[in-house]
């Protein structure tokens, strides 16, 4: 167990709807990230916090996607008028620092 | 652009063989590597790092190689065992300064199984 929680695990939703996911790190991690994994693939880099900073995004985040971290500690990811294409896990991940990134379950998202 | 990747997808092992998983990468900025493993429906879990300055780390039962001229990651799994049956990912990212620190590259992954 890492400490680091998600919530929801699963979350099945229609194509069109709001899905906000939250993670949970430790309270030393500063550092915050959130991936994407699609089957058989190796999880894709979204964005990342230092604190409640955020310092990059990928291009893979379009406009239907916000990321937040309002006191440093928890983090949460929307997507709007999620796309069948939207469905994956997300992985949230802590660190102190950038060495030793640990993640957390995942939230796996189906769109219907 | 900059990718990791791995030699095999899969390796299939009897119980207490030694197992080596391969990992290529081509980002010649990468200082520091890192390899998961995760098993089905869970999050990928840290196994062991290692930094550009060694060429080798040691933990329990696993090894992790690095070969910078030829750009080669390796994972040594000693008495493999059939709970280190997972997909393991080799990870990669520079550490000096710019917009991608920290954020970490993954490769395919390597389906470990290990038989009874």
């Amino acid at each position: 167990d890492t400490g680091v929680s998600q919530d929801p695990r699963h979350k099945i939703t229609k194509r069109g709807q709001n899905v906000t996911f939250r993670c949970d790190p430790i309270s030393e991690h500063n550092r915050l990230y959130w991936y994407r994994q699609t089957l058989g693939q190796g999880p894709e880099f979204l964005t990342y916090f230092q604190n409640e900073a955020q310092l990059e995004k990928s291009r893979l985040l379009s406009d239907r996607f916000s990321a937040e971290r309002p006191k440093g500690s928890f983090s949460t990811l929307e997507i709007q008028r999620t796309e069948q294409g939207d469905s994956a896990m997300y992985l949230c991940a802590g660190s102190r620092g950038s060495y030793e990134q640990y993640f957390g379950p995942g939230t796996r998202l189906t769109v219907t | 652009g900059e990718s990791v990747g791995l030699h095999l997808p899969t390796l299939s092992v009897q119980e207490g063989d030694n197992s080596i998983i391969n990992c290529a990468y081509s980002n010649s900025a990468s200082d520091y590597f890192i390899w998961y493993k995760q098993e089905s429906g869970k999050g990928p879990q840290f196994i062991i790092d290692i930094r550009s300055n060694m060429d080798k780390r040691q933990g329990q039962r696993v090894t992790v190689l690095l070969n910078k001229t030829v750009k080669h990651l390796s994972l040594q799994i000693a008495a493999t065992q059939p709970g280190d049956s997972a997909v393991y990912f080799c990870a990669e990212t520079p550490l000096a300064g710019g917009t991608s620190y920290g954020k970490l590259t993954f490769g395919q992954g390597t389906i470990l199984t290990v038989h009874p």
